[in-house]
């Protein structure tokens, strides 16, 4: 089973910030978070991933609290392309070929 | 970089027929492959994991002699469905992993 809790739905307006949380209360301590997302009908991409501090790349920032318990994936300026399900992911194993499990996601849903 | 492509990218077959699903990944090698199947308006489902050169593992439920993985090389893996009955149509999607995990775009299989 996913390790993870996410809303099942979010609405954002386009050009404004998109917070999409995450509970993983029983992340270990050598577990990463991943987030992807998968636009319909397509294969998931890569967002971004984080162990304990915050990161920030190209497309998103994620905010991890100090206890690991949650997170947040934070896309910046949402726009209509950014309509998707995203995936909040604790991957399992070891860190070089741990399985990604996937739960229900976030359907985010950017309105004009 | 990255690129991973399935072939095809849809099917259809009538019940009883096997089906053929290709996994390139066109621009690095793949140590480990993930393959999953998403039923529609459901999250994706892990069916197996290889390595190359080795037998698959499945996960519980999925029958390993229904679903046949294949990883000869470390740029192709394929997967057969053998003897496809309709409740086996669903979206496929492999995963090749190299320092980092990547997704293929998916294949629909429709069995009628």
């Amino acid at each position: 089973d996913a390790k993870t809790t996410q809303p099942p739905s979010m609405d954002c307006a386009e050009g404004r910030a998109a917070n999409l949380p995450c509970n993983h209360s029983t992340i270990s301590g050598n577990e990463y978070v991943y987030w992807y997302r998968q636009i319909h009908s397509q294969g998931p991409q890569y967002i971004i991933h984080g162990l304990k501090n915050n990161e920030t790349n190209e497309m998103a920032s994620l905010i991890i609290t100090e206890d690991r318990k949650s997170s947040t994936l934070i896309l910046p300026h949402a726009t209509l392309r950014d309509t998707a399900v995203y995936y909040c992911i604790v991957r399992v194993g070891p860190s070089n070929t741990g399985k990604l499990i996937f739960g229900q996601g976030t359907t985010l849903q950017v309105k004009p | 970089g990255a690129v991973v492509s399935q072939h095809p990218s849809w099917v259809i077959c009538k019940s009883g027929t096997s089906v053929k699903i290709e996994c390139r990944s066109l621009d690095f090698q793949a140590t480990t492959m993930f393959w999953y199947r998403q039923f529609p308006k459901q999250s994706l489902m892990l069916m197996a994991t290889s390595n190359e050169g080795s037998k698959a593992t499945y996960e519980q439920g999925v029958e390993k002699d229904k679903f046949l993985i294949n990883h000869a090389s470390l740029t192709l893996s394929t997967l057969t469905v053998t003897s496809a009955h309709p409740e086996d149509s669903s979206f496929y999607i492999c995963s090749p992993y190299r320092n980092e995990q990547y997704f293929g775009p998916g294949t629909r299989l429709t069995v009628t």
